[in-house]
Order: C-alpha cells, then structure tokens, then sequence
C-alpha cells in the first residue's frame, strides 16, 4: 500500500522565517503534486512536478521532487501570514494524473 | 472559466438515511473524480469517472455507496445508509482530456455531518 508521509504536521513560524515542507513517498513515482488548502476551503493546486530533479516557483514557494529518493520538498522564503493554510503533496504513481494518494498535510501557521 | 460546481454545500442527516451530492465539472473536462476528505486528513479518492464509465472504484463502500455520471457531465454521488463514520467533506474534481501534465481542479465540497 502506498504511503505519503508529510512532515511537519503542524508547523508554526514567524514572518520572515524560511522553512521546509517534507513529502516522502514509499512507492516509485515520476510526478507529484502541491496543493494548498484553506480552512473551509478546497484545494487551490501549486505545483505540478513531472520529473526527477523538476524544480517550480511561484512566489516565496518553491517545490523540488528527488525521486530516486522519493522525497519531495515545498520550501518557504521569507513567510508571511498569507501563508498560512494546510499544505498537501499528492503521489501519482501510475503517472496517469489520475489516481492521487495524498499526504497526510502539514498545517501551517505564520506568525506576526 | 467556470470551476468545478458542488451542491449541496452543507448537509446534516441522521444515522440510516440516505444523502446525494451532486457534481457538476469544468466544461470540457473527461475526468471525475470524487474524493472522501475526514476531518485532518488528505483527500481519498472514493471514485474516478472516464467520461461516464468508471474507471476505478476500488476504495469506494459499494455496500453503502454509489455514482453515477449520466451522459458524460454531472455526477450524483449517494450514501445509503449514511453511518456516523461518514461525516466529512465530499470532493468532486475533474480534469481535462490528455491530462497527464495537468493538475486535479478541484469543486468547493460537501460538508456532511451524520449524526
């Protein structure tokens, strides 16, 4: 069974800080994906990451997918309250942008 | 554009009865999905739909869940008998033809609470 692990959970950081989103996977996967999720809200797709070593950024996030280490990052430059939502990664391993497996989230709070 | 449109937005039912979404994607789009959201979890998808066969519905309750998407657009999803395990956000989302460097967009969701 395919696992999406997300670390942190709970992430609590202060305007202006840089952090980093850890999304581990346990099966072979080429493509991932970055959603952002407001309270009540759905999900607002970031990024789509087609390949090894793809790298996309918009804005003060960036995303990186190393599959041969089954990891993907969403790393946060200089936060700011905006920010704030829950982050999901979501694995395609039939490479059919169809069957996702999401991530268990990481819930993240920018502080002033 | 239009998004992906869902009804309705909140619903509360008891224990043993039934409950319908329904789902209606963006314009164009072949694929429908409909994911299970619990409350601190990600989405699971219950369902994907290929214009109006079903592709997968391996992680769908069959004994208590069902869908359609009659003539390749709308999709109803329905619940009978709703259970308090239920209670979560229903997602719809769809995505285009030839989608494979495309995202999921998603539908705002249906909030059930089955008390």
């Amino acid at each position: 069974e395919l696992k999406v692990e997300q670390n942190p959970l709970f992430l609590s950081m202060q305007e202006g800080k840089n952090y980093t989103i850890y999304c581990n996977y346990s099966t072979t996967s080429d493509r991932l994906y970055w959603y952002r999720q407001d309270p009540g809200k759905s999900l607002e797709s970031l990024f789509v990451l087609l390949s090894n070593g793809a790298v996309k950024q918009e804005g003060r996030l960036m995303a990186s997918l190393d599959t041969k280490a089954r990891l993907s990052t969403l790393h946060i430059t200089a936060a700011v309250h905006d920010l704030s939502a829950t982050y999901f990664c979501a694995v395609d391993p039939a490479g059919t942008a169809s069957k996702l497996t999401f991530g268990t989230g990481t819930r993240l709070q920018v502080t002033l | 554009e239009a998004g992906v449109a869902q009804s309705p937005r909140y619903k509360i039912i008891e224990k043993r009865q039934s409950v319908a979404f329904w789902c209606n994607p963006i314009s164009g789009h072949a694929t429908l999905y409909w994911y299970q959201q619990i409350l601190g979890q990600g989405p699971k998808l219950l369902i994907q739909f290929q214009n109006n066969g079903v592709v997968d519905d391996s992680q769908l309750p069959k004994d208590r869940f069902s869908a359609e998407r009659l003539k390749g657009v709308d999709s109803t999803l329905k619940i009978q008998p709703a259970k308090l395990e239920d209670s979560a956000v229903y997602l719809c989302a769809s995505s285009p033809p030839r989608s494979y460097r495309e995202t999921q967009y998603f539908g705002p969701g249906t909030r059930l609470l089955v008390l």
